[in-house]
């Protein structure tokens, strides 16, 4: 069972540059967040998603794209890597609006530094 | 503003001691509480969640204390073992602004079991 699946799991990028970083999901889960850490700042959201088709902006959206086309994936897009976005993403999901309670589960993180 | 404060930054217990971790928040309309455990290079797990209209709830050697009047959250861990080691993180949600997928998470607290 391997739940939500981040790729990849380190990437070095120059200012500028573009990248999608992967998250997959075989759980069925509705509902898709993406999260990033930063020392002494715990996990702040960034875009989440209620099903396919739907995104919405969290807490520190800027320099973030994402979409949703089908319920396993929820890519994060990167347009034009900026140093500030040097940090470690999560992905997460959980079940939906039939177990609003349910707890979200955390893929294994993305670490990404921009020089 | 952090509406979800962990002004522990660390912890260390003895193991077979308890430990408590504690968490305070500032949004009266949080209703949902989580705790999660986080090792190095991995992402966060869950640990144990209370909804607002508990004061306490129990898991094996976990229990989480919920005072909504100071709006403080505990976590305690008896007894303590030396796997309990990593960064322990609160969390907050609304169901106004949509438990399952928006997560308002503290800063963590480190805690450390010696033997």
């Amino acid at each position: 069972n391997a739940g939500v699946t981040q790729t990849p799991k380190f990437q070095v990028l120059k200012t500028g540059q573009s990248m999608t970083l992967q998250c997959a999901q075989d759980m069925n889960h509705e509902y898709m967040s993406w999260y990033r850490q930063d020392p002494g700042m715990g996990l702040r959201l960034i875009h989440y998603s209620v099903g396919a088709g739907i995104t919405d902006q969290g807490e520190v959206p800027n320099g973030y794209n994402v979409s949703r086309s089908t319920t396993e994936d929820f890519p994060l897009r990167l347009l034009s890597a900026a140093p500030s976005q040097t940090s470690v993403y999560f992905c997460a999901s959980n079940p939906g609006r039939w177990a609003l309670n349910q707890p979200q589960h955390f893929g294994d993180g993305t670490r990404l530094s921009i020089l | 503003d952090q509406q979800v404060k962990q002004n522990s930054p660390s912890l260390s217990v003895q193991e077979g001691r308890i430990s408590i971790l504690n968490c305070d928040y500032t949004n009266s309309m949080f209703d949902y509480f989580l705790w999660y455990k986080k090792y190095p290079a991995e992402g966060p797990t869950f640990l144990i969640s209370i909804s607002s209209i508990k004061d306490k709830n129990e898991d094996g050697r976990f229990t989480v204390f919920l005072n909504k009047s100071a709006k403080h959250l505990s976590l305690h861990i008896v007894p303590s073992q030396p796997g309990d080691s990593a960064v322990y993180f609160c969390a907050a949600s609304s169901a106004l602004t949509g438990t399952a997928s928006k997560l308002t998470f503290g800063t963590g607290t480190r805690l450390q079991v010696t033997l």
